[in-house]
């Protein structure tokens, strides 16, 4: 069974810091590429950040490139998001994704979610 | 890139079929066969219904069904029942650096 668990959510003030972490499970984590997908609260989900199965490809929303930075360690299963710079509008559940490939290794979507971790930015 | 365009709600009784519709662009939906579209229930994570805009994972109930013509993409829910109330968000490749666009999302009520 696929399971993604987030973790590093937290209250930090604005222009502060935080790190969020997924640890995943049931699935060979090193083959697939992993998305972060983020939620404010009560508003839809936004795309924010995608890396590539070695990490050295990782793509960023234009609301946060040069403020977050995704990376993973295929060693120990797991992502990470590095959050810096926060602002009040980043203010969101953070989801970890697993992207699904099709037979010519595009992603067709994002088949497993996790429960989120909550970053609230605010002063 | 601004969020694809879902309308905020819509409504049918137990049995009835609905069709939830997504505009973009011809940069998006227009440009590629990536749509995806997911169901959210209050509280709960985002589940995979739709992806390559009519394909259905292992599981998705064959009362999900996909299309796109132009730059719009449109999920259809027949047999609708009352489990099916929940947020639809529809997805599109967007290119360019690999980004991804969702829809604003639509809450589907069953009478």
């Amino acid at each position: 069974e696929v399971q993604l668990l987030e973790s590093g959510g937290g209250l930090v003030q604005p222009g502060g810091s935080l790190r969020l972490s997924c640890a995943a499970s049931g699935f060979t984590f090193r083959n697939y590429d992993m998305s972060w997908v983020r939620q404010a609260p009560g508003k839809g989900l936004e795309w924010v950040s995608a890396i590539s199965v070695g990490g050295v490809r990782t793509y960023y929303a234009d609301s946060v490139k040069g403020r977050f930075t995704i990376s993973r360690d295929n060693s120990k299963n797991m992502l990470y998001l590095q959050m810096d710079s926060l602002r009040v509008e980043d203010t969101a559940l953070y989801y970890c994704v697993k992207e699904e490939v099709n037979g010519e290794m595009a992603t067709i979507g994002f088949d497993y979610w996790g429960q989120g971790t909550l970053g609230t930015v605010s002063s | 890139q601004s969020a694809l365009t879902q309308p905020a709600s819509v409504s049918g009784s137990p049995g009835q079929s609905i069709t939830i519709s997504c505009t973009g662009t011809s940069s998006d939906i227009g440009s590629y066969n990536f749509v995806s579209w997911y169901q959210q229930h209050p509280g709960k994570a985002p589940k995979f219904m739709i992806y390559e805009v009519s394909k259905r994972p292992s599981g998705v109930s064959n009362r999900f069904s996909g299309s796109k013509s132009g730059n719009t993409a449109s999920l259809t829910i027949s047999g609708l029942q009352t489990d099916d109330e929940a947020d639809y968000y529809c997805c599109s490749y967007a290119g360019g650096s690999r980004h991804w666009l969702f829809g604003g999302g639509t809450k589907l009520t069953v009478l």
